[in-house]
């Protein structure tokens, strides 16, 4: 079964400030998604980014990026120029290939503060 | 488009009182999901459905019952609930390898 390990309960960063949040994994399978998801105090569970495991390429979404690195398994989202509004908790969350196993299975996720 | 709602947002029971969570997606999506979440924990999983029909355990399946008779909707039972049931519960749908879509939540008390 697929594990993923979030090390990290909280985080702290300065407004403006760049922050990188941890997530490692452990699987088998050679191909697969990774997720990292935001929830913030309203409950919503919000889609941040995604990256498909064959693709090399880091995936980026405006002052998200991710550092996938999968031979280490660890898939690290870095947040720039950080705003009140990112404060929340993220979840990093692995999914299968195969459509039968295809669910989606969480860390524990980290709480990150926003300092003004 | 109202995506994954779930009904009701809030809910206390007692021990031993049974209730039934509803899920219902709209986005014609194969894969429907129901996860707890509690704190320190993360999502875990309680079942899932692949298909209208189908069922399959998750991580966390046991005082947990659940029907997928229609395809928009999926139903999770809690036959004589307990204090460790209390959590916050999800459900989730996706279409194929899509990322999947949350509802807003149900709080759930067991007194």
């Amino acid at each position: 079964a697929q594990t993923v390990t979030q090390s990290q309960p909280e985080m702290s960063v300065q407004e403006a400030e760049t922050v990188t949040l941890s997530c490692t994994y452990d699987t088998s399978e050679s191909d697969y998604y990774l997720f990292w998801y935001k929830q913030p105090p309203s409950r919503q569970m919000i889609l941040v980014i995604r990256q498909e495991a064959y693709k090399q390429q880091n995936a980026t979404e405006n002052r998200f990026s991710v550092n996938f690195q999968k031979a280490a398994k660890s898939f690290s989202l870095k947040i720039s120029d950080s705003q009140l509004g990112d404060a929340a908790m993220y979840f990093c969350a692995y999914r299968s290939y195969t459509g039968a196993n295809s669910k989606l299975t969480f860390g524990k996720g980290i709480t990150l503060s926003v300092r003004p | 488009n109202a995506g994954v709602t779930q009904t009701p947002k809030f809910r206390v029971l007692k021990t031993g009182q049974s209730m039934t969570l509803l899920c219902a997606q709209d986005m014609n999506h194969e894969y429907m999901y129901w996860y707890r979440q509690d704190p320190g924990m993360g999502l875990r999983l309680i079942h899932y459905s692949v298909g209208e029909g189908t069922t399959a355990k998750g991580e966390v399946p046991d005082g947990y019952n659940v029907s997928r008779l229609k395809k928009q909707n999926f139903l999770l039972g809690l036959e004589s609930a307990a204090p460790s049931q209390t959590s916050v519960y999800f459900c989730a749908s996706s279409y194929g390898y899509s990322p999947l879509h949350f509802g807003n939540g149900t709080r759930l008390t067991v007194t």
